[in-house]
Order: structure tokens, then sequence, then C-alpha cells
């Protein structure tokens, strides 16, 4: 199975600041028949399940703000929120859909300081 | 816009079998487009992608829980099913029905049900 590791833990950033979310797979998820990355970033805030926000490892789903922005490419990716909302606290985890079985990061707590 | 509901017994005994059920309304379940899901969150911890089902019963599991697990289909009530067998505390978990792409968004899940949590407890 690929691993997905993610870091840090948890991060406090203050509203309107810069939050950075890394997320490292234990091979590479990029296929290169047509130059994806199969790699996918879920947000959850809490008693909800997960949204999709990225697919790709960089395109935003319909009716996500522009503020996340997903890079990387391989094995090495990046969830990036520009300007820190006190809407966006919640749990963010990336996910891998190179091969079956398919698997996700164990998460990042994004908090505000 | 789809939406999908978990429902089932939220305690199950040691040994015995977890059953889910998924309703999906708001989309037809027979879509070529989509395969059916489940994924688990146990307590504090990760999501686990279980396995899915095609509206032709076409199934595709988890190989950490083929030895135990059926999933099924039925599309004139627009429902999906999951039965994993010989439960243990391990299993205790919110369990997730999802949507989850075909072809090329084959693994990419874009609409999921609330959640179920089932305790496996004697």
């Amino acid at each position: 199975d690929i691993v997905m590791t993610q870091s840090p833990d948890s991060l406090a950033v203050s509203l309107g600041e810069r939050a950075t979310i890394n997320c490292k797979s234990s091979q590479s998820v990029f296929y290169s028949y047509n130059s994806n990355n199969y790699l996918a970033w879920y947000q959850q805030k809490p008693g909800q399940p997960p949204k999709l926000l990225i697919s790709w490892a960089s395109v935003r789903e319909s009716g996500v703000p522009d503020r996340f922005s997903g890079s990387g490419s391989g094995t090495d990716f990046t969830l990036t929120i520009s300007t820190l909302q006190a809407e966006d606290v919640a749990l963010y985890y990336c996910q891998q859909y190179y091969t079956t079985p398919w698997t996700f990061g164990l998460g990042t707590r994004v908090e505000i300081k | 816009q789809v939406q999908l509901q978990e429902s089932g017994p939220r305690l199950v005994k040691p040994s015995q079998t977890l059953s889910l059920t998924c309703s999906v309304s708001g989309g037809s379940i027979s879509s070529a487009d989509y395969y059916w899901s489940w994924i688990r969150q146990p307590p504090g911890k990760g999501l686990e992608w279980i396995g899915y089902i095609y509206y032709s019963g076409t199934t595709f599991y988890n190989p950490s829980f083929k030895s135990r697990l059926i999933m099924s289909v039925d599309p004139s009530k627009n429902q999906f099913y999951l039965k994993l067998n010989s439960v243990t505390a391990a299993d205790t978990a919110v369990y997730y029905c999802a949507r989850e792409g075909t072809g090329l968004m084959r693994g990419v899940f874009d609409s999921w049900g609330q959640g179920t949590l089932a305790t496996v407890s004697s």
C-alpha cells in the first residue's frame, strides 16, 4: 500500500496569514502516460464528513475558494491556504488514487493562533 | 445535488456481523459515472477506504477486508450495503458511504454521507 505522510500534525495560524500543509507519498503518484498526479485534498470540519477540495494535486473543485491551492508532483505535495479565515479551521487530509487500495494521510489540524 | 445517508445498528457484538445501508437521493445509483464506496474512520484516527460497488454489482475491496466483507447494491431502492463479518473492537469506527468517480476520477470521493458510528462491544 502507498503510505501517505502528512506534516505537521497540527498548526496554528493567525487570521489572514498563510497555512501550509505537506503530504509525502511512499511512492510516486505521478502517471507519466497522462502527466497527472493522482492526489486529492479533503477538508473535514468538526462533526462533518470530509469534503473534496482539490483533485489532480492542484485542481480546485467548483465552489472552493481560491485561497486554497495545491501544488507538488511525484511524491511531495503541498496544500496552501493563502489567507486563513475562521471557517477554515478543520482537519485536512491528502489521499492518493494512483493505485488501490486508495489511502489517506493521517490529517493535519489547522487552528487559529 | 446527490445526498447519501448511512443507516444501521449502532452497536454490534464481537464476532457478529456489522450491516449498514447507504441510501442515495438526488441522483441515480445506476449512473455509469460513479462507484459507490464505504470508508471508515476509527475514533481519533485517519480515514480507511473499505471498498466500492458498481450499480451492476461489480465490487472491488480493500484486501485488508476482503475475507470478511460483502458489499451489495439494490438499484431499485437506490441503496447499497455493507456487511462486515467477525467484527472486533478494532472495527469500531464512523462508517461513511461516499460517491466515487469512474474512469480518470476513479478513487476521488466527491460526495459523502454524514457518517454513522458503529461500536463493537459486548
